[in-house]
C-alpha cells in the first residue's frame, strides 16, 4: 500500500525566514510526485509534478526537489500570502488516482 | 492553464434528500475523473474513480448506491449523494488530470473548488 508522510504537521515562520517541508513516500513504482497548495475552504491548487530522483522545479519562492525516498518543498523568503496548507501526493503503479499526505499547515507572520 | 470547475461550491440539504455535484473540465477532455472527500484538518481521501462511458470504480468502504457517479461525457462527471444524512456532511472535491501521450504519466492533476455539503 502506498504511503505518504508529511512533516512537520504545522510550521510557523516569520516573513523572510526560509524553511523546507518534507514529504517521504513508500510506493511501488513511482510515476509522479505532486505538490499542491490548499487554502481554507478551497480545492488544492497545483504547484509541481516531479518524476525522477534528482529532478527540481521552481516557481517564485518555491522549489521542489525529489529523491528516491522523499521530496522537499523549499520556501525562500516567505511572505504572509504563502500561508496555506501544502499537500504532497503520489501517483504510483498502475493507479492514476493520487495518494495524499496529511499536509503541512504553514503560517507566515509579518 | 487547465481548469476544473465544480458546482455548487456549497449546499445545505435536509436529511433524506439527494444532492448532485457537478465537475467539469473546462479546456481539456478527461476520460477519467476522481472524487475525493476531505474532513476538517484532514487530507483528501479518494472515494471513487469516474470513467467516461463506463461504471465508476469505488474505493473500499465507499457505498456505491449512496454515492452515485455518472460520467456521461469527456468533460462532465457528477456525484449524487442519495438519501443524505448528517454524517455525509463533508467537503467533496473532484479532480481531472492531463496524461502525457508519450509517457502515459499524468503531467498535471487539477482540482475543482470543492463543494461543502451540510446535511441538516
Amino acid at each position: 500500500e502506498d504511503q505518504v508522510t508529511q512533516s512537520p504537521e504545522a510550521l510557523r515562520l516569520q516573513e523572510g525566514e526560509s524553511s523546507s517541508l518534507n514529504c517521504s513516500y513508500t510506493v511501488s513504482g513511482l510515476r509522479g510526485l505532486f505538490w499542491y497548495r490548499q487554502d481554507p475552504g478551497k480545492g488544492p491548487e497545483f504547484l509541481f509534478t516531479l518524476y525522477s530522483a534528482g529532478e527540481e522545479k521552481e516557481k517564485e519562492r518555491l522549489k521542489a526537489t525529489l529523491t528516491k525516498k522523499e521530496s522537499f518543498l523549499h520556501i525562500t523568503a516567505p511572505k504572509p500570502e504563502d500561508s496555506a496548507t501544502y499537500l504532497c501526493a503520489v501517483q504510483a503503479g498502475g493507479r492514476r488516482a493520487l495518494t495524499f499526505g496529511s499536509g503541512t499547515r504553514l503560517q507566515v507572520q509579518p | 492553464g487547465a481548469v476544473v470547475s465544480q458546482h455548487p461550491s456549497w449546499v445545505i440539504c435536509k436529511s433524506g434528500t439527494s444532492v448532485k455535484i457537478e465537475c467539469r473540465s473546462l479546456d481539456f477532455q478527461a476520460t477519467t475523473m476522481f472524487w475525493y472527500r476531505q474532513f476538517p484538518k484532514q487530507s483528501l481521501m479518494l472515494m471513487a474513480t469516474s470513467n467516461e462511458g463506463s461504471k465508476a470504480t469505488y474505493e473500499q468502504g465507499v457505498e456505491k448506491d449512496k454515492f452515485l457517479i455518472n460520467h456521461a461525457s469527456l468533460t462532465l462527471s457528477t456525484l449524487t449523494v442519495t438519501s443524505a444524512h448528517p454524517e455525509d456532511s463533508s467537503f467533496y472535491i473532484c479532480s481531472a488530470s492531463i496524461q502525457s501521450r508519450r509517457t502515459q504519466a499524468d503531467t498535471e492533476a487539477f482540482f475543482g473548488q470543492g463543494t461543502r455539503l451540510t446535511v441538516v
